[in-house]
């Protein structure tokens, strides 16, 4: 099946500083991809839709400034957190939909748990 | 708009009982919907949907659910419960073209040995 990678897996960085997630589509082609995030023992919240060679499209309340969304080619999706706070402590989960799949399934990654000190 | 409700935040049963997951949804129009599976530390699996087609669906790992308008329901049961079920599950219904995801707010599955 197909297979929606996120790197890193888990990370840890100081306040004030900036880390960078990864979102590839192992094989498949994504023109649309999307970032949620999640919080402890809560539901997923949509962040973001990432389109391919465009702006992002952020839902009411994400700040753009803060999360910083690339979609740079069919199979990769950046999501970079900007000067860290302890509130941006999260897990962030992103999806992609197969461009030439029947069906319309979007395909998750296993989500990235960032814990900002 | 279209949201669903999860009506339960936590689920309990024993391995070998069977499992019942309860969501109902509101929508204006006849929609798609999903359940989700999200195993600790992990990304969401799918694990059945509804697209207007049969209203009971059959998905992997044994579980099934039924459309019912009537109830606007959409219920995920599963037969005999397995240690492996333990996890949080989503009832998702998409917008309108399916891009966007709402999700309900979970339900985790306890099951006890």
């Amino acid at each position: 099946g197909a297979v929606v990678s996120q790197h890193p897996s888990r990370v840890i960085c100081k306040s004030g500083t900036s880390v960078k997630i990864e979102c590839r589509s192992l094989d498949f082609q994504a023109t649309t991809m999307f970032w949620y995030r999640q919080f402890p023992k809560k539901s997923l919240m949509l962040m973001a839709t990432s389109n391919e060679g465009s702006k992002a499209t952020y839902e009411q309340g994400v700040e753009k400034d803060k999360f910083l969304i690339n979609h740079a080619s069919l199979t990769l999706s950046t999501l970079t957190v900007t000067s860290a706070h302890p509130e941006d402590s999260s897990f962030y989960i992103c999806s992609a939909r197969d461009r030439w799949g029947i069906g319309g399934e979007l395909f998750f990654g296993e989500g990235s748990r960032l814990t900002v000190l | 708009a279209q949201s669903v409700t999860q009506l339960d935040s936590h689920v309990s049963v024993s391995e070998g009982t069977p499992v019942l997951l309860r969501c109902n949804y509101s929508s204006s129009y006849s929609p798609s919907l999903f359940w989700y599976v999200q195993h600790p530390n992990k990304g969401l699996q799918l694990l059945l949907k509804y697209t207007s087609a049969a209203t009971l669906v059959k998905g992997i790992n044994g579980f099934e659910a039924e459309f019912k308008k009537s109830e606007t329901s959409f219920h995920l049961t599963k037969p005999s419960a397995h240690m492996s079920d333990a996890a949080e599950y989503f009832c998702v219904v998409p917008n309108f073209g399916n891009e966007k995801l709402t999700f309900g707010t979970g339900t985790r599955l306890t099951i006890i040995p």
